[in-house]
């Protein structure tokens, strides 16, 4: 699977909206980018995943760069329970597993 | 619809002790993964079970195994406890689907937490 980097924390206000980046500069045409959110005292939570065009669902959005490269994960109006550790994850098409790195942990301030 | 249930949500061994953690899928999946998470790590897998067979290891030594019986819940057992097996332990669910596609999304519980003194 493909490396992923991402920044070890990042805070944002309630109400507005956080903008989560994953570089993965060494993806394949076939790797899939999943996002996982893991709250306090609980199991890594899925999110959303792409291919290669903009996702969108009921907890957030994805935008993929053009050359796959990069992500954003976009939560459109941050609330005190999204606090969480944001994994960021390339998964190889035939893989049968999850690759966690560190992850970004999301503080939000009311 | 309950999800993945973990039994038991938090155990003492001591070293040189052998453990089994419990995992009931969430309902209509029929593949399950463990995982394990030191603090302050993101999740390792160890393995996946589909059919009640291995399907897939991780870096995992032979001390962990696992078991998956006909109604698709699983157990892993870990024997010859050492201090670095103190984790929280994670059952992920999920569709087979053939093949297996990087999309497929997986349903975690909330873990085990494995203490070893």
């Amino acid at each position: 699977d493909a490396k992923t980097t991402q920044p070890n924390s990042m805070e944002s206000n309630e109400e507005e909206p956080v903008h989560l980046p994953c570089n993965h500069s060494t993806i394949s045409g076939t790797d899939y980018i999943h996002w996982y959110r893991q709250l306090p005292s609980q199991g890594p939570e899925y999110v959303i995943h792409g291919l290669t065009s903009n996702v969108n669902n009921r907890m957030a959005s994805l935008a993929i760069a053009e050359d796959r490269k990069s992500s954003t994960l976009i939560l459109h109006r941050a609330t005190l329970r999204d606090a969480a550790v944001y994994y960021c994850i390339s998964i190889k098409d035939s893989a049968r597993q999850l690759t966690f790195g560190s992850g970004t942990q999301l503080t939000v301030l009311p | 619809d309950a999800g993945v249930t973990q039994s038991p949500t938090h155990l003492i061994k001591t070293r040189g002790q052998q453990v089994t953690l419990r995992c009931s899928p969430k309902s209509g999946h029929d593949t399950v993964s463990w995982y394990q998470q030191a603090l302050g790590q993101g999740p390792q897998f160890i393995f996946q079970y589909y059919e009640e067979e291995e399907r897939q290891r991780g870096n995992f030594p032979d001390r962990f195994s696992g078991h998956q019986f006909p109604n698709y819940s699983s157990e892993l057992n870990v024997n010859a406890l050492l201090l670095g097996d103190s984790a929280l332990y994670l059952c992920a669910s999920s569709v087979f689907g053939e093949p297996w596609s990087g999309a497929n999304v997986l349903t975690f519980g909330a873990g085990s937490r494995l203490t070893v003194l």
